[in-house]
């Protein structure tokens, strides 16, 4: 069901920035990007969403190409605690649906 | 503000019971919907509701069903149980019709034996 592509895993150095890369060819005019996180063992939390336009929040920023084809999400000083599962979802309708999701490992 | 409540967190059940799993959303939010995790794996969409009615399903069989109550909270049912249905269930919540983010609860650990 999922309509992104994400590479399986990750390494990043603490306190260097993540970058990490969504694809998403298909996506539709009207269709939003979203990204959550999950650490282990608990439930997924919200990280940013966009349609076309950059946005940036407390959390991460989020890169979107012109084209809409593929994303960036960034980390901009990644801490040990950032280490999980990062789930890229583009809405189809009025549910969510998951995908693999990218293990970032943020190392010391 | 309580995000979203599941219970019970942990439960185990023998193979062929019934099983109920309920949740309250987040205050404020009217939608909820349910997802199976297996170890290792991403959530699987299993349904979604509004105003007390299945709107959404993803691909899990009959056995697997819900409500929603007036007061939005919602009861994920699963009859028959398989040994296959040990996994986390994960509770979201959202506002229908809206571009925000959902909520999600802890999840509730079902082992079937």
């Amino acid at each position: 069901d999922a309509k992104t592509t994400q590479p399986t895993s990750m390494d990043c150095a603490e306190g260097r920035a993540a970058n990490l890369p969504c694809n998403h060819s298909t996506i539709s005019g009207n269709e939003y990007v979203y990204w959550y996180r999950q650490i282990h063992s608990q439930g997924p939390q919200y990280i940013i969403h966009g349609l076309k336009n950059n946005e940036t929040n407390e959390m991460a920023s989020l890169i979107i190409t012109e084209d809409r084809k593929s994303s960036t999400l960034i980390l901009p000083h990644a801490t040990l605690r950032d280490t999980a599962v990062y789930y890229c979802i583009v809405r189809v309708g009025h549910d969510m649906r998951f995908g693999a999701g990218t293990r970032l490992t943020v190392k010391p | 503000d309580a995000g979203v409540t599941q219970s019970p967190t942990h439960l185990i059940k023998t193979r062929g019971q019934q099983v109920t799993l309920r949740c309250s959303p987040k205050s404020g939010h009217d939608t909820v919907s349910w997802y199976q995790q297996a170890l290792g794996q991403g959530p699987q969409f299993i349904f979604q509701y509004y105003e007390e009615e299945e709107r959404q399903r993803g691909n899990f069989p009959d056995r697997f069903s819900g409500h929603q109550f007036p007061n939005y909270s919602s009861e994920l049912n699963v009859n028959a149980l398989l040994l296959g249905d040990s996994a986390l269930y994960l509770c979201a919540s959202s506002l229908w019709g809206r571009d925000s983010g959902y909520t999600f609860g802890s999840g509730t650990r079902l082992t079937v034996v």
